[in-house]
């Protein structure tokens, strides 16, 4: 069955980056979009950028752009996404999401990543 | 950027009663319109897509309807499993969700 499965939590100091990966199984990883969304603790959800994996193309929200890098690994069916420059408000829990087949929605999440930013 | 606006932010409810969620975005997103459960520490979970399709495996008590700027998920007779928080988002330009209303037991 279709999983995406994240990498585990992550412990950053402010001014960091951090590289959270989502790994694609049970579907062609290069026939789908994977977007990236976040939630601060206690607040809702907020979209971050996609990338095509199977040319790399990405598209990134305003407010990301400059500190937010979005890659992919086919030959290991994964995608990444880092973010520089880290603060206090960065911290969150990052979710990957595939694109359905049917729509420009995520039909299938990971579990998400927790990030703390912390001196 | 679309703002999505839900209403209510919270909804106090009995098991068994019914529930009407509220969505309006600031300009028509079209039919691309998706509800999302998510119970804390959990991904969304889809429920609806093309704002009243069931995603697969989601029961036939939730129900979604609108087009343009205004939409409702309704939930015909609520389970203790249904005690969650409900995102609605848009897809027609870019994403973006709605702040969410948190379904609790009265």
């Amino acid at each position: 069955q279709v999983q995406m499965v994240q990498s585990g939590a992550e412990v950053k100091k402010p001014g960091a980056s951090v590289r959270v990966s989502c790994k694609a199984s049970g579907h062609t990883f290069t026939g789908y979009s994977v977007h990236w969304v976040r939630q601060a603790p206690g607040q809702g959800l907020e979209w971050m950028g996609w990338i095509t994996p199977n040319s790399g193309a990405t598209n990134f929200a305003q407010k990301f752009q400059g500190r937010l890098t979005l890659t992919r690994d086919t030959s290991i069916d994964t995608a990444y996404m880092e973010l520089s420059r880290l603060t206090s408000d960065d911290t969150a829990l990052y979710f990957c999401a595939r694109i359905s087949p049917t729509g420009w929605f995520g039909d299938y999440w990971g579990q998400g990543a927790l990030v703390t930013v912390s001196s | 950027e679309i703002v999505m606006t839900q209403s209510p932010a919270t909804l106090s409810v009995s098991p068994g009663e019914r529930v009407t969620l509220s969505c309006r975005a600031s300009q028509s997103v079209s039919s691309n319109l998706a509800w999302y459960q998510q119970k804390p520490g959990q991904a969304p979970r889809l429920l609806i897509y093309g704002t009243s399709t069931r995603a697969t495996g989601i029961p036939a008590r939730f129900s979604g309807s609108g087009s343009g700027t205004d939409f409702t998920l309704t939930i015909s007779s609520l389970l203790s499993d249904d005690f969650a928080v409900y995102y609605c988002h848009q897809y027609d330009h870019w994403w973006t969700f709605g702040q969410g209303t948190k379904v609790e037991i009265k």
